[in-house]
């Protein structure tokens, strides 16, 4: 059984610019969250991807938008990236009807200077 | 709004000791509630969960009840290993409207230090 994979492992960006993330789902999960955790902090969940679309989301504004593709896989864009972004950014798959029950991977940590 | 409150850390305890971790939670509804344990440069392993009230969830000897009453699911392990350090971090799963989407909110993280 394959886990959730994600990359890249780092990512440094500069202020303004956009990032793409990307995030493969544990074998025979259809859904992906997306959690972005600062330093110290509890991940925040950011939103949820089924069945190719946005099913759920939390406080984070609209330059924070993400695709879910027939495979499964998942993409995290982040649009006019500020320093706050810094994160640790993680994926979480699981099944449809056991959609709270997450699997993480290993994140994507961006520095964005 | 949701909520999950977890003991101050960092704990640092002496191998085979006892552990508690506290956590406490705010919710409507019927949540389920989570550990996951994230070690140093990685991502969140799930630890155990429970997903209705007096259920335990267990692993690696590793204990939790939800307990409705009290809004808590303290973990617990009888004998600590160094191996065992780590952040813990509690989580309640809400599945808004019973169909639509499940989200994880997070306590803050409790700083485990394991001694030999």
């Amino acid at each position: 059984e394959t886990g959730v994979t994600q990359s890249p492992t780092h990512l440094i960006k500069t202020r303004g610019q956009q990032v793409t993330l990307r995030c493969s789902s544990q074998s025979g999960h259809n859904t992906v969250s997306w959690y972005q955790q600062a330093l110290g902090q509890g991940p925040q969940f950011i939103f949820q991807y089924y069945r190719e679309e946005e099913n759920g989301r939390g406080n984070f504004p609209p330059r924070f938008s993400g695709l879910q593709f027939p495979n499964y896989s998942s993409e995290l864009n982040v649009n006019a990236l500020e320093l706050d972004d810094s994160a640790l950014y993680l994926c979480a798959s699981s099944l449809a009807w056991q959609k709270e029950t997450q699997y993480f991977g290993p994140g994507t940590r961006l520095l964005v200077l | 709004g949701d909520s999950v409150t977890q003991m101050e850390g960092p704990v640092t305890l002496s191998e085979e000791a006892f552990l508690t971790i506290n956590c406490t939670y705010t919710a409507t509804g019927y949540p389920s509630l989570f550990w996951y344990v994230q070690y140093p440069g990685e991502g969140l392993q799930l630890l155990l969960k429970a997903t209705k009230a007096d259920d335990k969830g267990s692993n690696k000897g590793f204990e939790a009840t939800y307990r409705k009453e009290t809004t808590s699911f303290h973990l617990e392990k009888g004998s600590v290993q160094v191996s065992d350090s780590a952040v813990y971090f509690c989580a309640l799963g809400s599945n808004a409207g019973g169909t639509s989407y499940g989200k994880l909110t997070f306590g803050q993280g409790t700083i485990l230090t394991v001694h030999p």
